[in-house]
């Protein structure tokens, strides 16, 4: 059960430059998250999706797009990237958070994407 | 809007030793609070996660209460061990919201 997988693992990128960070889940959850940390911080959500066509933003959506074609999949997309996104990106997914049957709303998070800019 | 504390920010404890570890809110309308553990260079695990109708939840060594009316979660690790040794965040799930608020975390060394 390979859960929420993350590509790549590593990356670094220029001043400018644009790039996708691919997140993809198994368990067929309806909720997806990208969520970045920063050192010494918790995490700040960027967006996240209550299913398929359906997206929002989080705290600091600027310089990030998404998109959710599909149950399955929910890309990170950074447009001119700049130093400010250097940091670890983290996608999660959930089933049904908000109601009260067992085992929902638990997070479960991928390996995570480190990012540099330079 | 909701914030999550966590205090405090770094602890070390000798083998052994049984500790708590704080999680603070602001909004008690909450669906639920978990507790994940993050190794370095690592994501995070979900360690035990509480509903709002329950007032604790046991997973081994480890327990977690949840106090809505005075916005407080603790987790309990007893007994604790090297292999604790790792970041612990807390996170809320506010009632009317699909957004998970995380505090920054504590991160805990146990000694051997």
């Amino acid at each position: 059960n390979a859960g929420v997988t993350q590509t790549p693992k590593f990356r670094i990128l220029k001043i400018g430059q644009s790039m996708t960070l691919q997140c993809t889940q198994d368990m067929n959850h309806n909720y997806m998250y990208w969520y970045r940390q920063d050192p010494g911080m918790g995490l700040k959500l960027i967006y996240y999706s209550v299913g398929a066509g359906i997206t929002d933003k989080g705290e600091v959506p600027n310089g990030y797009n998404v998109s959710r074609s599909t149950t399955e999949d929910f890309p990170l997309r950074l447009e001119l990237a700049a130093p400010s996104q250097t940091s670890v990106y983290f996608c999660a997914s959930s089933i049904n958070p908000g109601t009260s049957g067992s085992g929902t709303g638990e997070l479960f998070f991928g390996e995570g994407s480190r990012l540099t800019v330079l | 809007k909701q914030e999550v504390t966590q205090i405090p920010a770094a602890l070390s404890v000798p083998e052994g030793e049984n500790l708590v570890l704080n999680c603070s809110f602001t909004d008690s309308a909450i669906y639920n609070l978990q507790w994940f553990r993050q190794d370095p260079g690592k994501g995070l695990t979900s360690l035990l996660l509480i509903q709002s109708s329950q007032r604790e939840q046991t997973s081994g060594r480890l327990n977690a209460s949840l106090d809505k009316s005075s916005g407080r979660s603790t987790l309990y690790i007893a007994a604790s061990q090297p292999g604790d040794s790792a970041t612990y965040l807390c996170a809320s799930l506010t009632s009317g919201t699909y957004k998970y608020i995380f505090g920054t975390g504590t991160r805990l060394k146990v000694l051997a």
